[in-house]
């Protein structure tokens, strides 16, 4: 079955600490996508990947990082330098930039 | 860069009864116009999406229009059921835009027995 993969579901994080969250997809898609989502606040853009080894920042993408070696694979980091980091992180694909967007499942990050 | 405002953030109505949760954009280039829906702690998953070439798509209780002078577009659900009740998204994109589709805020559908 093809599909977009996020893992794991729930992470807890440490005052701190980074945490990484995995997002892969075989969908054999070019575009991926992080988005932070708050309570009544929509999907907020962190960082986009149109293309391996290229990546830009979108409108709240301080205090993360991102890397995109293989197509199939767009890891988020939460550094300790993001200070709310208690959200649902959800990754998303496109075949192309006016397709429609595949979500994975979602993470939900605490920090303890 | 896109704009996308929803309203309402909060919509109850009876089973059986037909929900409408509508949706402006800002950009004239956007031309691609879909709606998600998410169930808790679930990713979003399209329902229904529209191209700017036609005003309007139906599939079977779901039905979605657009404006194109007026830059909005509307979501549709008839005879709603206990299983519609979710968040609902809208989205616009367009062909040159690199970081994706815009969404908007939500609207949280309940669905009273």
């Amino acid at each position: 079955d093809g599909g977009i993969t996020q893992s794991p579901k729930y992470l807890f994080r440490k005052e701190g600490q980074n945490v990484t969250l995995s997002c892969e997809q075989n969908l054999n898609h070019d575009a991926m996508y992080w988005y932070r989502q708050d309570p009544g606040q929509g999907l907020r853009l962190i960082y986009y990947s149109q293309i391996v080894n290229d990546f830009q920042k979108g409108d709240i993408a301080e205090g993360y990082s991102v890397s995109r070696e293989k197509k199939e694979s767009f890891p988020l980091t939460v550094t300790s330098a993001q200070k709310n980091p208690t959200a649902f992180y959800l990754c998303a694909s496109q075949l192309g930039m006016n397709t429609e967007a595949f979500f994975g499942q979602g993470t939900r990050l605490t920090v303890v | 860069g896109e704009n996308v405002e929803q309203h309402p953030s909060t919509l109850s109505v009876q089973e059986g009864d037909s929900a409408v949760i509508k949706c402006t954009y800002s950009d004239s280039a956007s031309n691609y116009f879909p709606w998600y829906k998410q169930e808790l702690g679930k990713g979003p998953q399209l329902i229904i999406d529209i191209r700017s070439n036609v005003g309007e798509k139906k599939d079977q209780r779901i039905a979605v229009t657009l404006n194109k002078t007026a830059k909005h577009f509307s979501l549709h659900i008839t005879e709603t059921q206990p299983e519609d009740s979710a968040v609902y998204f809208c989205a616009a994109g367009w062909g040159g835009g690199a970081d994706g589709l815009t969404f908007g805020k939500g609207t949280h559908l309940i669905i009273q027995p």
